[in-house]
């Protein structure tokens, strides 16, 4: 296993502009999760994908967010109109059921600073 | 809906003593998992350990062990033999027994070992 990649590391934006991460999955992992991060505070839940079909969505996932996966490979999460309180760690999880199926394993995250 | 309360933000520990850290959840459910994981400084997260609700024996993994009391509903982590690689950000997990398995963080443990 190669782990679970994310893209970019770091990014800094200015308020107001759309910012998109990229997430790749392990290879043969059809499930997929976003969470976020705050300083200080264990991750939240934002959305979830099994294959390519995203099956949940949190209430802190607002209109300005979107995740996609197309195919079932790797998933996206935009963020439109970036807010200062947009600023986290997100965090991309996948897991299996064919191996061990309650654990997630985690990407390194993206780590957003809105300016 | 569930939630995870770790209440100790920071501990400390001298390198090869036992030290233990604290979690309580609150459910409805029944049939559920709890996890502790680790976030090393500027690292990825990973899974310590897991343990199913439905079984009454407490999880062990090399050094690592939990004290599950469902009618408690309390889920402690015991380090033992502390090294100086342990030192990072604890966090207790819960997970629903369902389709999607997402997970519920606690506020995380931040654990310090002492050379």
């Amino acid at each position: 296993d190669t782990g679970v990649s994310q893209d970019p590391r770091h990014k800094i934006t200015k308020r107001g502009q759309n910012v998109t991460f990229r997430c790749d999955p392990i290879s043969e992992h059809n499930r997929l999760y976003w969470y976020r991060q705050t300083l200080g505070q264990g991750p939240e839940f934002l959305t979830y994908f099994q294959n390519e079909a995203q099956l949940e969505k949190s209430r802190l996932l607002s209109d300005r967010f979107s995740a996609e996966r197309p195919k079932g490979s790797f998933s996206t999460l935009e963020i439109q109109r970036t807010e200062q309180g947009d600023s986290a760690m997100y965090l991309c999880a996948s897991s299996t059921e064919l191996r061990t199926p309650l654990e997630q394993y985690f990407g390194p995250g993206t780590r957003l600073t809105v300016t | 809906a569930q939630t995870v309360t770790q209440s100790q933000p920071e501990m400390s520990v001298q390198e090869a003593e036992t030290v233990t850290l604290s979690c309580t959840y609150d459910t409805s459910e029944n049939n559920y998992y709890l996890f502790w994981y680790k976030q090393p400084p500027s690292r990825q997260m990973i899974l310590v350990i897991r343990q199913e609700a439905y079984k009454q024996q407490n999880a062990t993994e090399n050094r690592f062990s939990v004290n599950f009391q469902k009618a408690a509903k309390s889920f402690s982590l015991k380090i033992s033999d502390s090294q100086l690689g342990d030192t990072a950000m604890y966090f207790c997990a819960f997970m629903k027994h369902e389709y999607g398995n997402k997970l519920v963080f606690g506020a995380g443990t931040i654990l310090r070992v002492k050379s």
